[in-house]
This record gives structure tokens, C-alpha cells and sequence, in this order.
């Protein structure tokens, strides 16, 4: 079973609201990621977490905080976001985050408008 | 100069035809590479890695040119499912872990 799970599919915020993104995976993966995608434009990473710890922030604005609860679970908390924010973020997962050879797995994503 | 160059596209083919996608990347320090596949509104789907002695998996074919530092991907026999958009992929080292670093993508449409 290759697969990541993304909750929700869609998601309308106004720029005051707070609001999380769910990512979940059964494959026993120790590195998990956060990416984000404009339309037109490739995916972007924005975090990196190995082994539930937070490894890459690919500087990403503090409005973005993101937690690591178990090893299956990624949530993105989202709070006063702007407009430019909205983009389809992608979860994705691998192995591990070392090994060269690894494939990443990607999520259905979630497609955030920011109002 | 973007990292991982890839032509945008479109190119528009015909079922049946044969298309080659080409990737430059500039790091000579990338280790791994791979062609992903992204439909209109859904996550990149891994559709092979690529080795240095070329790979095939039925209709698809990649070849890596480390000295050149290239990277392609044939399709022969277009089927319309064919339609999307093809991401170049290399992998390096970045801040002690593994990175991937995405071409912009070349978009494929395979007519009637």
C-alpha cells in the first residue's frame, strides 16, 4: 500500500482564521514533507521531518507551523495567511530522508484559496 | 538559470507517435534522478528512476548522461492516457539530507 491520505481536499480561509492540513501514512516511512504548488509551477519544499523531528524549513514564513505528532501523522497549521498563500500543498513521504536512492510518495494534496 | 531545465512544451502529438523529453540539470553533485508524472489538478506520481545504463518499463524509456549532465525520456505508441505534465527530478544533498529538486515540467497532449 503506497499510499498518502490528505485531509481536507479543499479548503476556503479568510486571512484571520486559523485552520489545519491532516497527512497520514501506513508504509512505515521516517521522513515526511510538506510541499507547496502554484499553478504552473513545480511542487516547492517547504518542510522536511525525519524520525518526527523537524529537519529542513526551507524558510517559510512563521504562519506556517507545522507538527510532527507520531510517525504516520504530518499536520500543517495554518493562521493569518495572505492571499499568495493559496497554492495546492502536497504531503509527501519516503523511507527515510538520507538514502539516495529513495522515492518520495506524494498526497492528493490540498487545495487552499485564501480570501 | 534554474537548477533542473526542461522544455514547457506543449507538445501536441498524435496517438500512436513517438515523443522525447529532454532535462538539463546544472549540480554535479545531484545522485539520483527520475521522471514523475502530474495529471491536471493531482499530486506527481513517480513514473520511473533513472540509471546511468538506461531503463526501460514498457512503452517508456530513460536515459542519464552524467558527463553531459542530461536526462531523457522517450515514450513510443502515445496513448491519450499519456496526456500530462512530465517533471524532471534529480535528488541531491542539501543541509545533510537528500533533496529533490523539480524541472518546471513539459506538459504532453496526445490527440485522437
Amino acid at each position: 500500500d503506497t499510499e498518502v491520505t490528505q485531509t481536507p481536499k479543499h479548503l476556503v480561509m479568510g486571512m484571520t482564521n486559523k485552520k489545519s492540513l491532516k497527512c497520514e501514512q501506513h508504509m512505515g516511512h521516517r521522513a515526511m514533507y510538506w510541499y507547496k504548488q502554484k499553478a504552473k509551477k513545480p511542487p516547492e519544499l517547504m518542510f522536511v521531518y525525519s524520525y518526527e523531528k523537524l529537519s529542513i524549513n526551507e524558510s517559510v514564513p512563521s504562519r506556517f507551523s507545522p507538527e510532527c505528532p507520531n510517525s504516520s501523522l504530518l499536520n500543517l497549521h495554518l493562521h493569518a495567511l495572505q492571499p499568495e498563500d493559496s497554492a495546492l500543498y502536497l504531503c509527501a513521504s519516503s523511507l527515510s530522508s538520507g538514502l539516495y536512492q529513495e522515492t518520495q510518495y506524494f498526497g492528493p494534496g490540498t487545495r487552499l484559496l485564501v480570501l | 538559470r534554474k537548477e533542473v531545465e526542461q522544455d514547457p512544451g506543449p507538445f501536441n502529438v498524435p496517438e500512436g507517435a513517438t515523443v522525447a523529453f529532454n532535462c538539463t540539470y546544472s549540480n554535479s553533485a545531484s545522485q539520483s534522478f527520475f521522471w514523475y508524472r502530474q495529471d491536471c489538478r493531482k499530486e506527481p506520481k513517480l513514473l520511473m528512476s533513472v540509471y546511468s545504463s538506461g531503463n526501460e518499463d514498457g512503452r517508456f524509456t530513460a536515459q542519464l548522461n552524467r558527463a553531459s549532465q542530461y536526462i531523457s525520456l522517450l515514450i513510443r505508441d502515445s496513448k491519450l492516457s499519456d496526456s500530462a505534465t512530465y517533471l524532471c527530478v534529480v535528488k541531491r544533498l542539501s543541509g545533510g539530507y537528500n533533496k529533490l529538486i523539480f524541472g518546471a515540467g513539459t506538459r504532453l497532449a496526445v490527440h485522437p
